[in-house]
């Protein structure tokens, strides 16, 4: 079954410090894909970065970074430069089995509460 | 583009009433997705379609939700009757050949 651990519920980081978030995802696929999300007090869910099974660069956004290592099977999220604006619950999440081709659902981890501190 | 929309935003309604959840994919879009967010079980996958055709409703709680989805630009998600327990965030999502999904605003369902 595929599955997604986060192991963090909370954490705390310092303005302007970087912090990473941990991932680890279990799958049988060779194919899939590793997702980030933000979802502020708002309730919103934002896309921040993608990362494919067979990329071989981890990927970058901005400030965003996603520490890959696949055979460990972990997907670390990398926030540099922390800001107040960063102080929202990360989720980590994997691209569910394709069927005939079709996208597939995202699974979900618990997610990681991050407070950034001024 | 206006991204996925979702109404209403919030919903309250008592035990027994049916509760119809809407949304609009972003245009261009293949794939829509409904998911459900709560404290204990956090985000899990309701169903999704692919091309409106439903690919899997194996998260669908029970006979009392179901599912449309009648066009490109359109699903709907119905509940009846309603139930305590179904009180959560619902989201829809929508993505293209496989990139990114895309989220609503949600719509905060509280059951009484």
């Amino acid at each position: 079954a595929q599955k997604i651990t986060q192991t963090q519920p909370g954490m705390f980081v310092q303005e302007k410090e970087a912090v990473t978030l941990d991932c680890t995802y279990d799958t049988s696929d060779p194919s899939y894909g590793l997702f980030w999300y933000k979802q502020p007090s708002s309730g919103e869910m934002i896309f921040l970065i993608y990362q494919g099974s067979y990329d071989q660069q981890n990927a970058t956004e901005g400030r965003y970074s996603l520490n890959f290592q696949k055979a460990r099977k972990s997907a670390n999220l990398v926030i540099s430069a922390s800001q107040l604006g960063d102080s929202a619950m990360y989720f980590c999440a994997m691209r569910g089995r394709l069927y005939g081709g079709s996208q597939g659902n995202l699974i979900f981890g618990k997610g990681t509460k991050l407070s950034v501190k001024p | 583009d206006a991204g996925v929309i979702q109404s209403p935003r919030h919903e309250v309604t008592e035990m027994g009433q049916e509760v119809t959840l809407r949304c609009k994919p972003i245009s261009g879009h293949n794939s829509l997705f409904w998911y459900r967010q709560t404290m204990m079980r956090g985000l899990e996958l309701l169903i999704y379609f692919n091309n409106n055709v439903p690919i899997d409703d194996s998260g669908m709680p029970e006979d009392r939700f179901s599912a449309k989805m009648p066009n490109a630009s359109f699903s709907t998600l119905k509940i009846q009757p309603s139930e305590p327990r179904d009180s959560a965030v619902y989201f829809c999502a929508s993505s293209l050949q496989g990139d990114e999904q895309f989220f609503g605003p949600g719509t905060r369902l509280t059951v009484l």
